[in-house]
């Protein structure tokens, strides 16, 4: 079956990056892409942006452009999201939920991981 | 402050029916297919349904959604109390190039 699992909760300084992973089982990894959501506490959700592990083509939310890079590595079928230049308004549970382009939008999610950002 | 609209909270009793509301503009729900996602308490998302009135497999049918012009609705039938979550409804927003999502309805079964 299906199964995402994330690196666990993170605890940084402002200023700092942060690299969360999620490791893919259950399905050909390079036939799916990946979506990143964020969600702050008590907040809705916030995509930041989608990444084939097919050809690596990557599009990135303008909001976090330039503070974000998503990567993947079919050997290990890994997806990767790293947020540089943290600020405590980016404390929040970041999920990675698999998605397939023409398929079912964002249809398998990780558990989340809690990136918390304070001095 | 989110693209898409929905009302914060939304509740009935066992059986009853609720329906949910998203409003966006010709951006997004006019021109694009609305997905909804529901997250239990302390749990990730999960897709409820799939351009605009598709339940995966698994989803119970009392889950139903529908779209017109540029609104959506949601609606859960026979509701029970596995029912209490909050739903967010999402969608394509092409002059963002990227996903909006909905501000989420927290359902309560009273």
């Amino acid at each position: 079956q299906v199964q995402l699992v994330q690196s666990g909760a993170e605890m940084k300084k402002p200023g700092a990056s942060v690299t969360v992973s999620c490791k893919a089982t259950g399905y050909t990894f390079d036939r799916y892409g990946f979506s990143w959501v964020r969600q702050a506490p008590g907040q809705g959700l916030e995509w930041m942006g989608w990444i084939s592990a097919d050809n690596g083509n990557r599009n990135y939310a303008q909001k976090f452009k330039g503070r974000v890079s998503m990567t993947t590595d079919s050997s290990t079928t890994t997806a990767y999201m790293e947020l540089s230049g943290l600020r405590s308004d980016d404390t929040a549970v970041y999920y990675c939920a698999r998605e397939q382009l023409g398929g079912i939008p964002m249809d398998f999610w990780g558990p989340g991981t809690l990136v918390t950002v304070s001095s | 402050q989110s693209d898409l609209t929905q009302p914060p909270s939304a509740s009935g009793t066992p059986g009853q029916s609720v329906t949910i509301s998203c409003s966006g503009s010709r951006s997004n729900i006019g021109n694009n297919v609305v997905n909804w996602y529901q997250q239990l308490p302390g749990a990730a998302p999960k897709v409820l349904i799939y351009s605009n009135n598709q339940r995966p497999s698994g989803v119970s049918d009392r889950f139903s959604g529908s779209k017109s012009g540029t609104s959506a609705s949601l609606a859960i039938s026979g509701l029970r109390s596995e029912d209490e979550a909050d739903y967010f409804c999402s969608a394509w927003h092409d002059s963002l190039n990227g996903y909006v999502f909905g501000s989420g309805t927290r359902v309560t079964v009273l």
